[in-house]
């Protein structure tokens, strides 16, 4: 079955610390993993995405198919990274399928 | 703004009443998605187009629910006989597909749904 698992609905930091957000997949397939985010009021948006490797606002994830993982991390949490999190994996039907989400609080 | 457009933004209903949400996606993108959000669960897919071709549903959309995209543009989602079930925040998607591969699929504000 196809399932995305992220175990932390919330994540506290303090500002200046390192976050890793963690998130694990089963997929029988090559899965396409993605990260969107939802900050305070807006809309769901992409973060990044497995395929492109590059780092957005700081954040970076890397899939790791031997874990099955896909864990968002950022070396220094700022309070604006305060959101949202979704952990996602995209099918070869292109619908993307959503872990339950992890929220991040970042502390002055 | 000219990304993805839902309305209504906010439907309370009484149970057993139909209502209808409207989806308006970026105009040259030709896929489109509708989720179903809970409270305290991630978007569930329910259903997707290409173009004006409903191309999969999810077990989650029973037959109270139909979804149509007339002429692959704007999309509506219908729910008839609502139930408090139904209450959740409904959102839509859309992207472009390429033969190269698929690009970024951007989101709408949702409708939520209360149902009472």
């Amino acid at each position: 079955a196809q399932r995305v698992t992220q175990p932390e609905k919330l994540l506290s930091v303090f500002k200046g610390a390192p976050v890793e957000l963690k998130c694990n997949y089963s997929y029988s397939g090559s899965p396409e993993l993605f990260w969107y985010v939802q900050y305070s009021r807006q809309r769901l948006q992409l973060l990044l995405r497995h395929i492109s490797r590059e780092s957005i606002k700081g954040f970076t994830a890397d899939l790791n198919k031997g874990e099955t993982s896909f864990h968002l991390k950022k070396p220094f949490a700022q309070e604006e990274d305060s959101a949202m999190y979704y952990c996602a994996l995209s099918s070869n039907t292109d619908k993307l399928i959503f872990g339950t989400g992890t929220r991040l609080q970042v502390f002055p | 703004d000219t990304g993805v457009s839902q309305d209504p933004r906010h439907k309370i209903t009484k149970r057993g009443q139909n209502v209808t949400f409207r989806c308006d996606p970026i105009s040259e993108h030709n896929r489109l998605y509708w989720y179903r959000q809970t409270l305290g669960q991630g978007p569930e897919f329910l259903t997707y187009f290409q173009n004006e071709a409903q191309l999969e549903k999810s077990r989650l959309l029973s037959d109270r629910f139909s979804a149509e995209r007339p002429k692959g543009s704007f999309s509506t989602l219908e729910i008839q006989r609502t139930e408090q079930g139904d209450s959740a925040m409904y959102l839509c998607a859309s992207s472009l597909a390429r033969y190269s591969g698929n690009t970024e699929a951007f989101f709408g504000q949702g409708t939520r749904l209360t149902v009472v």
